[in-house]
């Protein structure tokens, strides 16, 4: 089943901070989060396993609540490069390799 | 490492017809996967090689659509008698799932937009 995002889109202004969350009715293994711009590919950000570890970009981060189902991803003094698509994608066990994605959260940021 | 890449880019074709994509993973990822991704959406799992080995396939995927990786490195996505539907960005994505659980994260090539009249 589709995870759901929350919210649908923002806007920022430059220096602001966001935060996008990602809800799941299945127990998940993993958490992934990419962020495409429009007509490229989706680009890896970060992904969280169950169990507390995580790794991806310096710039980014993350958490993810297992009890919960949720992760959320935490953008912090924006930047106008950060404006694009997040979509969070999960895994529901080790031995599936398929990420199921949200809908996505449409990120602008402004001057 | 190139990335990951996808030929065509664009393809155009009328209903009824075949049609067949490509993709190259990065070099030595041994794991490949296609997801086709319509507006507005998110990227959409259709299916998963280990090497040379499908074994994962949507249950959403039809019997038109069919994708081999022969000899464990390219991979073709082949979609028969396309209809309107099928128009969508299929995407190509890849990950080595060799070094540690992280290792999973898949790097996405840049699409091939099918548009069928």
């Amino acid at each position: 089943q589709q995870p759901v995002q929350s919210p649908q889109a923002v806007i920022l202004r430059e220096g602001e901070d966001a935060v996008i969350n990602c809800s799941s009715s299945k127990a998940l293994y993993s958490v992934h989060w990419y962020r495409q711009k429009h007509g490229e590919a989706p680009v890896f950000l970060m992904i969280l396993l169950k169990g507390g570890e995580q790794k991806g970009h310096d710039k980014i981060s993350a958490s993810f609540n297992e009890k919960k189902q949720q992760s959320s991803l935490y953008l912090t003094a924006s930047q106008l490069s950060y404006s694009g698509t997040y979509f969070c994608g999960t895994r529901t066990g080790a031995g599936s390799y398929q990420l199921t994605f949200g809908k996505g959260t449409k990120l602008s940021v402004i001057p | 490492d190139t990335g990951v890449s996808q030929n065509p880019r664009h393809k155009i074709t009328k209903r009824g017809q075949n049609v067949t994509f490509r993709c190259d993973p990065i070099s030595e990822h041994n794991r490949l996967y296609w997801y086709r991704q319509t507006l507005g959406q998110g990227p959409e799992f259709l299916t998963y090689f280990q090497n040379e080995a499908q074994l994962e396939k949507s249950r959403l995927l039809s019997d038109r659509f069919s994708a081999e990786r022969p000899k464990g490195s390219f991979s073709t996505l082949e979609i028969q008698r396309t209809e309107q539907g099928d128009s969508a960005m299929y995407l190509c994505a890849s990950s080595d799932g060799l070094r540690d659980r992280f290792s999973y994260e898949q790097y996405f090539g840049p699409g091939t937009r099918l548009t069928v009249t």
